[in-house]
């Protein structure tokens, strides 16, 4: 079935660029997608590429897809401290819209 | 502008008991899902409804049920608590079909859930 991984978490200082990995298996997924969780808060959308894409950038954010070996990362430049967070990558279940499968999470803690 | 309504936002129950978590979203959005969150797992999809009138199981579907009222609200009921469903449960609403960006869930603040 679907499976989405990820380490569980990150450490960086600020100012440092973050690199969060996630795998997956759904080849057919048409969006992926990476999710941000503030403490105490539900879950927001942060990117996502579409699946013929390799890179996407979006100011300080990289999103790179590497369909041949069902990877995808996103790096945060010049991280600060409001990036601390849990961050969920995502793929849609055999390409039904809404219906996503979540990887674990990553914990990000910046250190000042 | 609310967006997803989640309540309650704390409950404790005791095994056995029921309890019915309400959602109400006000975006005019065609699909609700019901999540559950823990520790190192992410989240899993309980049951979803794509449109008013459907709903549909997911991942972890045992031990509940869900009814959509209306195109606004969408209920996650437990019939018989069991300490396995401890969880954070999060709502969540979207467009659905191909509008706005399929994937883009709307989520609640999250319903916390103890079971003794």
């Amino acid at each position: 079935g679907e499976d989405v991984e990820q380490s569980l978490f990150l450490s960086v200082r600020e100012g440092d660029s973050s690199v969060i990995n996630c795998t997956y298996t759904d080849s057919s997924s048409t969006y992926l997608y990476w999710y941000k969780q503030e403490p105490g808060a539900g879950l927001q959308l942060l990117t996502y590429i579409f699946s013929n894409m390799d890179m996407k950038q979006d100011q300080r954010l990289t999103v790179l897809l590497n369909k041949k070996d069902k990877h995808l990362s996103l790096r945060i430049a010049d991280t600060q401290t409001g990036d601390s967070a849990i961050y969920f990558c995502a793929e849609s279940m055999g390409n039904q819209g809404g219906k996503l499968i979540f990887g674990q999470g990553t914990e990000l803690s910046v250190k000042p | 502008n609310a967006g997803v309504t989640q309540t309650p936002k704390f409950q404790v129950l005791k095994t056995g008991q029921s309890m019915t978590l309400q959602c109400a979203q006000d975006m005019n959005h065609n699909s609700m899902y019901w999540y559950r969150q823990d520790p190192g797992m992410g989240l899993r999809l309980i049951y979803y409804s794509a449109s008013e009138g459907t709903t549909d199981k997911g991942e972890v579907p045992n031990g509940y049920n869900v009814s959509r009222l209306n195109k606004r609200e969408f209920s996650l009921r437990l019939e018989s608590a069991a300490p396995s469903q401890t969880s954070v449960y999060f709502c969540a609403s979207s467009e659905g079909g191909t509008s706005g960006v399929v994937g883009e869930l709307f989520f609640g603040e999250g319903s916390r859930l103890t079971v003794l």
